[in-house]
């Protein structure tokens, strides 16, 4: 059985500001890991994920995340926030080399201030 | 190349009834997945399709059924609706079966409200 708890339902930044989205898993077997953005009424977009290989993976728009194990975690990060970086932000896991049932997070929401 | 797209865009069923929506993937994707997306909540794995048989399912009812046709675009049909049935459903597209880490390409979404 696999879990995601994506910590804050809204976080809200300042124009310029670190930005950092928290994702912790829970997975019986190694795991995959992504992070989907999702704009008002659209679809999921990929971001990143980890499979296998180095644990900071670099993404698309400047977002980065760091797997690691020993906290089962997996956050999301960027340097600085534009303003069109505001939408929904989700984690999910899914079992490495496993059936494919992808667990999502309940997302967490981006707000970025001027 | 043409993304993954989703019809109809928004849609309007009372219980009991019954809804197909449709999704046609990404040109050269052969693997389709639908997902259930309530208000407020990460989208829920309904099933996959891979080469028009069924290849893994969540938690969702029997009523939830899918094909998948010989050019790879599928159908999500739920039978019965109930009111909680109202969500978001999304549909992704992705290369093959290349296992659970590979990356999915989704479509707009239907809305459905049940009322």
């Amino acid at each position: 059985a696999q879990s995601v708890t994506q910590l804050g339902s809204h976080v809200s930044v300042s124009e310029g500001a670190l930005v950092l989205l928290r994702c912790n898993y829970s997975s019986s077997v190694p795991p995959y890991l992504f992070w989907y953005v999702q704009y008002p009424n659209q679809g999921l977009q990929l971001l990143l994920k980890y499979t296998t290989g180095a644990t900071l993976v670099k993404g698309i728009n400047g977002f980065e995340a760091e797997f690691k194990k020993s906290e089962t975690s997996f956050h999301l990060t960027k340097p600085s926030a534009h303003m069109s970086d505001a939408a929904e932000y989700f984690c999910a896991v899914s079992d490495a080399g496993g059936s494919y049932i992808p667990t999502f997070g309940r997302g967490t929401s981006l707000i970025v201030h001027p | 190349e043409t993304g993954v797209t989703q019809s109809p865009t928004h849609l309007i069923k009372t219980r009991g009834q019954q809804v197909t929506l449709r999704c046609s993937s990404q040109s050269g994707h052969n693997t389709v997945s639908w997902y259930q997306q309530a208000l407020g909540q990460g989208p829920q794995f309904i099933f996959q399709y891979y080469r028009e048989e069924e290849n893994g399912r969540g938690n969702f009812p029997p009523r939830f059924s899918g094909l998948q046709f010989p050019n790879y675009s599928s159908e999500l049909n739920v039978n019965a609706l109930e009111l909680d049935d109202s969500a978001l459903y999304l549909c992704a597209s992705s290369p093959g079966t290349s296992g659970s880490g590979e990356t999915q390409y989704f479509g707009p979404g239907t809305r459905l409200l049940v009322l």
